[in-house]
């Protein structure tokens, strides 16, 4: 499996709260990626990173914040919590080498519940 | 626990058969596709890739066929065994960052 670990695995919170999701690589991949899955959608990106404090948004980024301070660690904060934002999560990362695109390779993901 | 669709399509095939599944991809700009396969509770695995420039590629027990004609992508999996059972979806890649990833098929390996 490639470097990457995501915690945590597993949380449960309330609505209205702030969460935060860590993903830490050890691949010293240029590009990382936060996306969601939900039955009947294929994952869904959420923000992006190129670089460190360079991130960009996906599709589905409202409600959500990242950051970038080092090239290993890229943190997804859902600033207040909602029901909707209840999915599992997933951080991948990607080298593209200049010849084209290159495959993500995936954390395990993280599953959040908001109650 | 379960981290994807719950009413995906679904492949049934006999211990040591061949498997196919298919996926359409929509933007023929696309010119780097991905093959990934999730078991339950994981994150999705790395199987195979292909460039748009290639019309077939093999790796260990796995081919990806690209029909770039009619934007379709295959997978076959050559002597299924039981832990070949997940879930296989299709990713197209377009530029660097952008991925974009069909809903999947759920294979099932029958004893």
């Amino acid at each position: 499996d490639a470097g990457i670990t995501q915690s945590p695995r597993h949380k449960v919170t309330e609505t209205g709260t702030p969460v935060t999701l860590r993903c830490h690589q050890t691949e010293n991949h240029r590009y990382m990626y936060w996306y969601r899955q939900d039955p009947g959608h294929g994952l869904r990106l959420i923000h992006y990173s190129y670089g460190v404090k360079d991130t960009d948004k996906g599709e589905v980024s409202d409600g959500y914040s990242v950051s970038r301070s080092k090239t290993e660690d890229f943190l997804l904060t859902l600033e207040s919590a909602t029901s909707s934002q209840t999915s599992v999560y997933f951080c991948a990362i990607s080298d593209p080498d200049g010849q084209g695109g290159t495959e993500a390779f995936f954390g395990q993901g993280t599953r959040l519940t908001v109650v | 626990g379960e981290s994807v669709g719950l009413h995906l399509p679904t492949l049934s095939v006999q211990e040591g058969d061949n498997s196919i599944i298919n996926c359409a991809y929509s933007n023929s700009a696309s010119d780097y596709f991905i093959w990934y396969k999730q078991e339950s509770g994981k994150g999705p695995q790395f199987i195979i890739d292909i460039r748009s420039n290639m019309d077939k590629r093999q790796g260990q027990r796995v081919t990806v066929l690209l029909n770039k004609t009619v934007k379709h992508l295959s997978l076959q999996i050559a002597a299924t065994q039981p832990g070949d059972s997940a879930v296989y979806f299709c990713a197209e890649n377009r530029g660097t960052y952008k991925y974009i990833f069909g809903t999947g098929t759920r294979l099932k390996v029958l004893a």
